[in-house]
């Protein structure tokens, strides 16, 4: 069935340094990727999305390039805040009869002064 | 614009009880998904509404049902709650159902079972 793995975390960095939380999928057909972030005690707020091959999602400071070669959703962002911590989550969307999210385990960051 | 608003935030049940949990989508939205987010855990698909009628189940016990109402707000019902059933439920909508249409989250509700 399709899936999405991401990097285990908790992830630490300090600030201004350069994130990459990986993310790859297992899916049929042409998913949507995205990226969607947890802040504590709070529901999730869509980040990003890529709906086909080779897109590029932005927002943020944050990118993620949908890669159909290598099935993967990368999370990049060159220089992270303080305000940046928080879970992050990648899923997919197949659409039409299976058109719920399928997400990833989150991967937890949090960026010290 | 109002965004996902789900009732109550919280809830604490015993087991054996029954829980209604109550969303509202973005104004303009016909699709209403539920998902159970267990804590450390990536929210799981439980449910899917599309112009009221049931689009997709996921791998839940029948003691989890739900319905869109003519307004396209929804309800999540559980019967016997279980411990396990403790978590943060979110609900999201939608446009519609293709996968490139995003899924906006509300709140959630946070159940806790005794």
């Amino acid at each position: 069935g399709d899936s999405v793995t991401q990097m285990e975390g908790p992830v630490t960095l300090s600030e201004e340094a350069f994130l990459t939380i990986n993310c790859t999928y297992t899916a049929t057909g042409y998913p949507s990727l995205f990226w969607y972030v947890q802040y504590p005690g709070e529901g999730l707020q869509l980040l990003l999305k890529a709906t086909k091959a080779d897109d590029k999602g932005s927002n943020k400071g944050f990118e993620a390039t949908y890669r159909k070669e290598t099935t993967s959703f990368h999370l990049e962002k060159g220089s992270v805040q303080v305000s940046d911590s928080a879970v992050y989550f990648c899923a997919l969307n197949r659409g039409g009869s299976q058109g719920n999210l399928i997400f990833g385990k989150g991967t937890k960051l949090s960026v010290k002064p | 614009d109002a965004g996902v608003t789900q009732s109550p935030t919280h809830l604490i049940k015993t087991r054996g009880q029954h829980v209604t949990l109550r969303c509202s989508p973005i104004s303009g939205h016909k699709s209403v998904s539920w998902y159970q987010q267990v804590l450390g855990q990536g929210p799981q698909f439980i449910f899917q509404y599309y112009e009221k009628e049931e689009r997709g189940r996921g791998n839940f016990p029948d003691r989890f049902s739900a319905r869109q109402f003519p307004n396209y707000s929804s309800e999540l019902n559980v019967n016997a709650l279980l411990l396990g059933d403790s978590a943060l439920y979110l609900c999201a909508s939608s446009l519609r159902l293709d996968s490139f249409y995003e899924q906006y989250f509300g709140p959630g509700t946070r159940l806790t079972v005794t």
